[in-house]
């Protein structure tokens, strides 16, 4: 099966970049969406197909995706920016939703 | 206003059932496909099941296959999950959120969940 591997962790101040990396056998040649989850809440899409944006999502919030790696990028952090990101695929192979391992933003 | 709200959730023991229903407000219910995805606590996000805007073409993860049965009703605005054999790692909040119309396979709107505790 598919597997999206995503860092446990990531830290960043606030007003830098964050960037967070999923990993996937030729991710490059599958389309990849991101969601975000802050405590107690249910997951919202900020990226979808690799680059683009749902409406009200900030443009601050941005995803690329080439080889065996995805990223989603964050510039300019704010506080209400600490929350878990995980990305996700479509797996043709097998018909099946695939989600990334997650990954905790932490604003210091 | 997109609106997903399930409900059917709590405390059952192992090996017993539960219904969760999801009810859709607020878009064209029988345009979409739409899903299930759960999340154990302090875990991530696991997909359980897809089912097309019809109803005719279903998938299921491989791990809850066969216990699992996802269905609808377009008539009612309703999405449906019938969970049996209920084990305590099916603990979690259980989500339901429809699939985008571009053919991209993404989440487009979330439900809000619902818990459910399988433990004696």
């Amino acid at each position: 099966s598919y597997v999206l591997t995503q860092p446990p962790a990531v830290s960043v101040a606030p007003g830098q970049t964050a960037r967070i990396t999923c990993g996937g056998n030729n991710i490059g040649s599958k389309s990849v969406h991101w969601y975000q989850q802050k405590p107690g809440q249910a997951p919202v899409l900020v990226v979808y197909d690799d680059t683009d944006r749902p409406s009200g999502i900030p443009e601050r919030f941005s995803g690329s995706s080439s080889g065996n790696t995805a990223t989603l990028t964050i510039s300019r952090v704010e506080a209400g920016d600490e929350a878990d990101y995980y990305c996700q695929v479509w797996d043709r192979s097998s018909d099946h939703y695939v989600f990334g391992t997650g990954t905790k933003v932490t604003v210091l | 206003e997109v609106q997903l709200v399930e409900s059917g959730g709590g405390l059952v023991q192992p090996g017993g059932s539960l219904r969760l229903s999801c009810a859709a407000s607020g878009f064209t219910f029988s345009s979409y496909s739409m899903n299930w995805v759960r999340q154990a606590p302090g875990k991530g996000l696991e997909w359980i099941s897809y089912i097309s805007s019809s109803g005719r073409t279903i998938y299921y993860a491989d791990s809850m296959k066969g216990r699992f049965t996802i269905s609808r009703d377009n008539a009612k605005n309703s999405l449906y999950l019938q969970m049996n054999s209920l084990r305590a790692e099916d603990t979690a909040v259980y989500y339901c959120a429809r699939d985008s119309f571009s053919g991209s396979y993404y989440l487009d709107y979330w439900g809000q969940g619902t818990l459910v505790t399988v433990s004696s």
